[in-house]
């Protein structure tokens, strides 16, 4: 079946510092992917989709790229700001296979002032 | 637009006693779904439903739990006999297109002693 490994359980930067989080995939067919954001007390927000026709999503100054040659997809931001702090879920819609989408295990940011 | 509205936000139970919680989606979208978040776990994808009907409940516990969606302004899902091992945060989500972008509550915390 389909599977998303999120392997950073928490990533601890300063404000202004560069955010790079990583998510492999397992899939048959080509899927899409995307990047969920949810903060203390919420529910998951939608944050970036990347289609395998785009390869690339960018919202909020965030950037989601895909690399189909090593099934990762990854979640970059230039500068995090103390908002930015939360947790982030990456996901896989498997477009021809089961009709659901499936969370990785997600990564907390946490952000020192 | 409030958003998809779940209550109760949270509930205790005694163990083996019935839990129902509630999810209104927004309005005019066709598609509910329901996710079950833990620390250990994430989250795990339990069934949905698109205008209504129940289209996948592959993600349901099958003895205990149950979902239904009577009309398109709510849905419940009911877990009969709780166990401590069901504590969790629920969450409902609604979409416009299926898959595509999912508008998640903020969740029923549930913990069953």
């Amino acid at each position: 079946g389909d599977s998303v490994t999120q392997k950073q359980g928490q990533v601890t930067l300063s404000e202004d510092d560069f955010l790079f989080i990583n998510c492999t995939y397992s899939t048959t067919t080509y899927p899409t992917l995307f990047w969920y954001v949810q903060y203390p007390g919420q529910g998951p927000q939608l944050l970036l989709k990347v289609t395998t026709a785009n390869n690339k999503g960018i919202s909020r100054g965030f950037e989601a790229t895909y690399d189909k040659g090593t099934t990762s997809f990854h979640l970059q931001k230039a500068s995090v700001q103390e908002s930015d702090s939360a947790v982030y879920f990456c996901a896989l819609l498997n477009t021809g296979g089961a009709d659901r989408l499936t969370f990785g295990k997600g990564t907390q940011l946490i952000i020192q002032p | 637009n409030a958003g998809v509205i779940q209550t109760p936000r949270h509930k205790v139970t005694g163990k083996g006693q019935e839990a129902t919680l509630w999810c209104e989606p927004i309005s005019g979208h066709s598609a509910v779904f329901w996710y079950r978040q833990t620390i250990v776990q994430g989250l795990e994808f339990l069934t949905y439903f698109r205008n209504q009907a129940p289209i996948d409940d592959s993600g349901m516990p099958k003895e205990r739990f149950s979902a239904q969606m009577p009309n398109q302004s709510h849905s419940t899902l009911k877990i009969q006999s709780t166990q401590p091992q069901d504590s969790a945060v629920y969450l409902c989500a609604s979409s416009l297109d299926n898959w595509n972008t999912l508008y998640f509550g903020a969740g029923t915390r549930l913990s069953v002693l």
